[in-house]
């Protein structure tokens, strides 16, 4: 299996414009998540996804970011308008049946807003 | 009080010796309990799990449980450099109907020559 694919690696883009990130779970994963991780405030919870249906977006910062999941091997975060505070790694990971055999991540993207 | 914690670190270690990981959570039915490394600019990567109370040992990692303490800890026996990195508790909660992982901050190892 390749595991939990991200793209793009690396985004630098300047404020205001909008950033897409996306994600191929691990195929048969039935749950998706989207984190964040910054040095100040660590590894942060998003929004998470069971059988692509979005079940927990308390952790998406502002109406700014919004994500999707269209089917069981895709899923998308948004950020529009990117700010520079929003620099950061994004992780999507994803598991089977929740948390009980932990999750797998991605390789991130480090999103950089200049 | 934080839902997992660890102590930040740097945990600092010569070489050849043992590193003691701690990590404590607040949800007593908590089933799940995770280890992670995660090297500067790397994803997290998942080393060791333990769902009962006791030891679980994996080459030179040993996870330890203590659920009427809610504690559990991660060794690292024969410490080379090649294992400094940032090690991440994780631990199984549930919320809304859904069992997610809760993860600490995490405490950053230093194993030097």
């Amino acid at each position: 299996d390749a595991g939990v694919i991200q793209s793009p690696r690396h985004e630098v883009t300047e404020m205001g414009q909008e950033v897409t990130l996306r994600c191929k779970p691990i195929s048969g994963h039935d749950y998706l998540f989207w984190y964040r991780q910054t040095m100040m405030r660590g590894l942060e919870l998003l929004i998470y996804f069971n059988n692509n249906v979005p079940i927990d977006d308390s952790g998406m910062p502002e109406d700014r970011f919004s994500a999707k999941m269209p089917n069981a091997s895709f899923s998308t975060l948004k950020i529009q308008p990117s700010e520079p505070r929003d620099s950061a790694v994004y992780f999507c990971a994803s598991s089977w049946t929740g948390a009980n055999y932990g999750y797998t991540f991605g390789s991130g993207t480090r999103l950089t807003v200049v | 009080q934080k839902e997992v914690e660890q102590n930040s670190g740097p945990l600092s270690v010569p070489e050849g010796a043992i590193a003691s990981l701690n990590c404590t959570y607040s949800d007593r039915v908590s089933q799940s309990f995770f280890w992670y490394r995660q090297y500067s600019g790397k994803s997290p990567e998942l080393i060791m799990s333990i769902y009962s109370n006791g030891d679980k040992e994996d080459g030179r990692f040993t996870a330890q449980l203590n659920k009427a303490s809610q504690y559990v800890s991660l060794l690292i026996r024969d410490s080379q450099p090649s294992d400094s990195a940032t090690y991440l508790c994780a631990v199984s909660m549930f919320s809304g109907g859904y069992n997610k992982l809760i993860f600490g901050a995490g405490t950053r190892l230093a194993v030097h020559p």
